[in-house]
């Protein structure tokens, strides 16, 4: 398996503007997380599925963040709109069994100026 | 809730020297607990796990931590580092239900000729 693949891997856009970040999880993997990384606050975890469905979405920071999860393969997580403060590396993750081990994408380094 | 504390954001180390990375966590219930390391403009990459059993586990390139439950640690430990360990690494813990991995804040570890 290729592994987690993020895509774009870099994203630079005005503020103001939509940003979507797209995650393939690994085959078979039930779950999947969705983290941001900055320097201040370190890894954060935003949301995750299990068999599609949210299950939890208190680290979503702001009603401008959303994630949809429409097939077992495709995840996005859309910030509409944009702001500064959103610039970080956005992560997605994947695991086949709760808990006991994630495997990470290489990540989206977001910058909205 | 569970959470993290790696007492030291940088460490610096000769090489071929020992080094620990210290990991303190707080949980309500049993836990697992994993170091990830990352590497410069990537993901995270898991090195060990603990889940279940041994309390002593290792990791393929020399590095092992031992889940200490009454004082609640999980440090990481490699007799003789290289160059190529250079990187941040990432103590996280997740509770035994399915709410994903809580991260501590990184360490950088800095290996000086």
């Amino acid at each position: 398996d290729a592994g987690v693949i993020q895509s774009p891997r870099h994203e630079v856009t005005e503020m103001g503007q939509e940003v979507t970040l797209r995650c393939k999880p690994i085959s078979g993997h039930d779950y999947l997380f969705w983290y941001r990384q900055t320097m201040m606050r370190g890894l954060e975890l935003l949301i995750y599925f299990n068999n599609n469905v949210p299950i939890d979405d208190s680290g979503m920071p702001e009603d401008r963040f959303s994630a949809k999860m429409p097939n077992a393969s495709f995840s996005t997580l859309k910030i509409q709109p944009s702001e500064p403060r959103d610039s970080a590396v956005y992560f997605c993750a994947s695991s086949s069994i709760a808990n006991t081990e994630a495997f990470f994408g290489q990540g989206t380094r977001l910058t909205v100026v | 809730a569970q959470s993290v504390t790696q007492l030291d954001s940088q460490v610096p180390v000769f090489e071929e020297a020992p080094v620990e990375l210290r990991c303190n966590y707080s949980s309500s219930v049993s836990v697992y607990l994993f170091w990830y390391v990352q590497y410069p403009n990537q993901g995270l990459q898991l090195l060990l796990k603990y889940l279940s059993g041994s309390t002593l586990v290792e990791s393929i390139n020399g590095f092992e931590a031992e889940f200490n439950k009454s004082q609640t640690s999980f440090h990481l430990r490699k007799p003789s580092v290289h160059i190529s360990d250079t990187a941040e690494y990432f103590c996280a813990v997740s509770g035994r239900g399915a709410d994903g991995l809580t991260f501590g804040k990184g360490t950088h570890l800095i290996i000086q000729p």
